[in-house]
């Protein structure tokens, strides 16, 4: 049973444009959600995090949205830039779970000059 | 460089034989978690340690082991290797065990093995 998942294995977008990545989950004792970014011959790096109590969590060019009564949220990036091309996990951990997270299969964005 | 150093990058060995992957985690870092990726696929959650003894188990298959000695760092056993087990591995560290705020992890670059 797949806890957390992505649907889309790749995006493709125009730069400039906005980039929306989604995530569903099914476990609803997840404490908080994180998105990291993997390019390629690289370890995952943490991108931005979201409370399970709060809706919307914002960085700069990057706003995570999460609805928790369809049990989603989304990664925004605004404006998309070629650099942000890379391999993007949704990932999820709870108090029950010692902290481990759970990943998705990810989702390739690709932002074309 | 994220800190977490992992060794080797690159494994390539026969069905059947034993291989042990190296992990240091960043400075400070006291839980160190294992994840699996296979080709095209997801993160997929081994083991952690949590300031040497285990913490939490996932997916991990017997022929699979770990441990975390009192340095921190962490070794990751795969014996009786089969095709299917060629994958990136990766370490991760974070600062806490238990969970309470967001636990963000700090990866490796990975090994890549591969069972010839």
């Amino acid at each position: 049973d797949q806890q957390v998942k992505q649907n889309s294995p790749s995006l493709s977008v125009q730069e400039g444009r906005i980039s929306i990545l989604n995530c569903d989950y099914t476990n609803s004792m997840f404490d908080y959600f994180l998105w990291y970014k993997k390019y390629p011959a690289e370890g995952p790096t943490f991108l931005i995090s979201i409370s399970s109590i709060k809706d919307k969590n914002e960085d700069g060019r990057f706003t995570v949205f999460l609805n928790k009564s369809a049990k989603h949220l989304s990664l925004h990036i605004v404006p998309s830039q070629p650099g942000d091309s890379a391999v993007y996990f949704c990932a999820a951990s709870g108090q029950t779970n010692a902290g481990k997270s759970t990943f998705g299969d990810g989702t390739t964005l690709t932002v074309k000059p | 460089d994220s800190g977490v150093t992992q060794t080797p990058k690159h494994l390539i060995t026969a069905t059947g034989q034993r291989v042990t992957l190296r992990c240091s985690p960043r400075s400070g870092d006291l839980s160190v978690y294992w994840y699996q990726q296979s080709l095209d696929q997801g993160l997929q959650f081994l083991i952690q340690y949590y300031n040497g003894e285990e913490r939490a188990k996932g997916n991990i298959l017997e022929r699979f082991s770990a441990q975390q000695f009192p340095d921190l760092h962490s070794e990751l056993n795969l014996s009786s290797l089969e095709l299917g087990d060629s994958a990136l591995y990766f370490c991760a560290s974070s600062v806490q065990g238990a969970h309470s705020g967001a636990n963000v992890l700090t990866f490796g670059a990975g090994s890549r093995l591969t069972v010839l």
